[in-house]
């Protein structure tokens, strides 16, 4: 089993649309986790980090599951804008960071 | 725009040959990692430097080493060029957060073609 699983897609939703990711992770010791962005060509950007208690920035949401090993991201109200690359990292306690591979989202007009 | 540089922008070399990329970090950030990144994947983490100390490495063979220095920029040096080491080179600066979690901000990246 990878150390950090994701679905690759590509997602292809609607505008408007609410979509959510999951990324598994196989270390039970992790103690970190974040989300980023990464469009076509271009280096991964912070969404946002992932708290034990979850967490909201606009229209977007990060869940953490630690009995399950996952975190989710939500995002709501779909823009064109948001197509791109979503990437999760998982970090242990040396904080030794473990990205996925990333999961493709396309919002389509 | 994050605050960490990288040159250079793009680089071609043979296999066997030597290279070096640079990279600035965020003013301030003491820490400051390298991933590689094959097409198609997640960024693969080779090391980490803080305080001009190796602090953790991904598994990469010794060809790949690294320095830091007093003014926390940092260096990658691959020896032995391979063609599977054809890449995009991301630096990432960081800080640790109150919460004690360790954002990463990522420089725009050296792209590296060995032929």
């Amino acid at each position: 089993r990878k150390e950090v699983e994701q679905d690759p897609g590509p997602f292809n939703v609607p505008e408007g649309a609410t979509v959510a990711f999951n990324c598994t992770y196989s270390n039970s010791a992790s103690q970190s986790f974040f989300w980023y962005r990464q469009d076509c060509r271009k280096e991964p950007k912070l969404l946002m980090s992932v708290y034990s208690s979850g967490n909201e920035d606009g229209r977007f949401t990060a869940q953490l599951n630690r009995a399950s090993q996952y975190i989710s991201l939500l995002i709501r109200d779909s823009k064109l804008s948001d197509s791109a690359t979503y990437l999760c990292v998982v970090g242990g306690g040396s904080y030794i960071p473990t990205f996925g591979r990333g999961t493709s989202l396309i919002v389509h007009p | 725009e994050t605050g960490v540089t990288q040159s250079p922008t793009h680089l071609i070399k043979t296999r066997g040959q030597q290279v070096t990329l640079r990279c600035s970090s965020q003013s301030g950030h003491n820490t400051v990692s390298w991933y590689q990144q094959a097409l198609g994947q997640g960024p693969q983490f080779i090391f980490q430097y803080y305080r001009e100390e190796e602090n953790g490495r991904g598994n990469f063979p010794p060809r790949f080493s690294g320095l830091q220095f007093p003014n926390y920029s940092s260096e990658l040096n691959v020896n032995a060029l391979e063609l599977d080491d054809s890449a995009l080179y991301l630096c990432a600066s960081s800080l640790p957060t109150p919460s004690g979690q360790r954002e990463q901000f990522f420089g725009p990246g050296t792209r590296l073609t060995v032929l």
